[in-house]
Formats: C-alpha cells, structure tokens, sequence
C-alpha cells in the first residue's frame, strides 16, 4: 500500500482565493511527521509545515496551515489568498518515529493560480 | 550560510562515462539522503546514511555508490552512465527525531543528463 497518497495531479486556483490541496497518508505508527514541501519550476525543494501526531493544533505558517485530521489519515495543505507565485508542484510527505531515516513521499500535485 | 549544498548544478555527459556528485550540509545533521526525481517529478530514495553508516539502499544499481567521510558530506559516484540515469539528483539531511527539528532539507538538486 502506498504511505502517502495525492489524487489530485493538476490543481487550478483563481488568485487571492483559498485552496486545499488534498493528502492522506497510510501508518501503523503512533508517532510520525507529516510534510508539505513546494517545488517551483526553477526545481529547488521548498520545506513549507509540518505536523507532529501528536500536535493538538492545526499547524500554521503564514499563508500556509496544515488541515490535520488523524482518524482519517488526512493532512491537507489549505493555501489562502493564493498568489501567482504560489504556481508549483506541491509534495506531502510523511516520516514514521521507528523508521526514523525514511521519508515517504506523495507523487505531488501541480498547482496553477490564475490571474 | 547555505545549508544543503550540492555541486555541479547541472551534468552533461556520455553514455558509459562515470560521474560524481557532492553534497554537504551545515546544519549538523546526522541523517544525510540521496533522492532521485525523474521526468514525471517522482521522487525515489536512493540512499540515506546516519552517522556515515549506510542505512537505507533502496535497490539501487551497483553503479551508484555512495561515499559519507564524515557525517556533514555525503557523495555519489555513477559507474557507466545509461540513459536511464538522466532526472534530478538531489541530497537532503535531517535530524533524529525528538533532537531538534523533524525537518529534511534539500539542496539545489543535479539535473543529470546523459547523451
């Protein structure tokens, strides 16, 4: 089974609205990570949030929160007020506490914002 | 103050040649990746080292090698290049979790192209 899945390959997003990009995650763990990273097309990784198991709290970064909800395995990215620069391949990922050197990665989602 | 750095950016060789790839990060880590991003923007863990002790060889070819001499730098070395072997390359590093932050970063990434 796959650890990190994303179903959307290709997302359109009106600029300054809000978008979710969707992401579940399989682990028999109770203790694990959960990652969004941002590739733009000049190719460079970009760490954006993360969400410890354990954390109560959604995660917030600017723009950027972390929408967690554990009994599904869902840790969607929301993206509010896009921006055109927001236009990139988006990458959950996921690392589990006891197999602490492996990070799972989803096959990402390429999202497009629209003046 | 980079924190994961890679060189060359970009590799332009010939079929059968042999390669090498430089990483070092800054940031103290224990933990050091090898990924590779392929055209379709997958991206498949190669190797990751902890404490320059191989942990994870994700079936990869015996012409990939890589060589950690100490726990900040982390090479790759490619025997008879293939075509198949054209993507991204990219080096990542990361702490034991509960020591510091969860976080991977990546470097820049090798486009690897062969001929």
């Amino acid at each position: 089974a796959q650890k990190i899945t994303q179903t959307q390959p290709g997302m359109f997003v009106q600029e300054k609205e809000a978008v979710t990009l969707d992401c579940t995650y399989d682990t028999s763990d109770q203790s694990y990570g959960l990652f969004w990273y941002k590739q733009p097309s000049s190719g460079e990784m970009i760490f954006l949030i993360y969400q410890g198991s354990y954390d109560e709290q959604n995660a917030t970064e600017g723009r950027y929160s972390l929408n967690f909800q554990k009994a599904r395995k869902s840790a969607n990215l929301v993206i509010s007020a896009s921006q055109l620069g927001d236009s990139a391949m988006y990458f959950c990922a996921m690392r589990e506490f006891y197999n602490f050197n492996k990070f799972y990665f989803g096959s990402g989602t390429k999202l497009n914002v629209k003046p | 103050d980079t924190a994961v750095s890679q060189t060359p950016k970009y590799l332009v060789t010939q079929m059968g040649n042999d390669k090498s790839i430089k990483c070092e990060q800054n940031l103290g880590h224990d933990t050091m990746y090898w990924y590779k991003q392929d055209s379709k923007k997958f991206l498949k863990i190669m190797f990751s080292y902890n404490n320059k002790e191989l942990i994870i060889n994700e079936t990869v070819p015996n012409r990939f090698s890589p060589k950690s001499p100490d726990k900040a730098h982390l090479n790759l070395h490619i025997n008879s290049l293939e075509l198949g072997d054209s993507a991204v390359y990219f080096c990542a590093s990361s702490q034991v979790p509960g020591t510091g932050t969860d976080t991977q970063y990546f470097g820049p990434g090798t486009r690897l192209t062969v001929l």
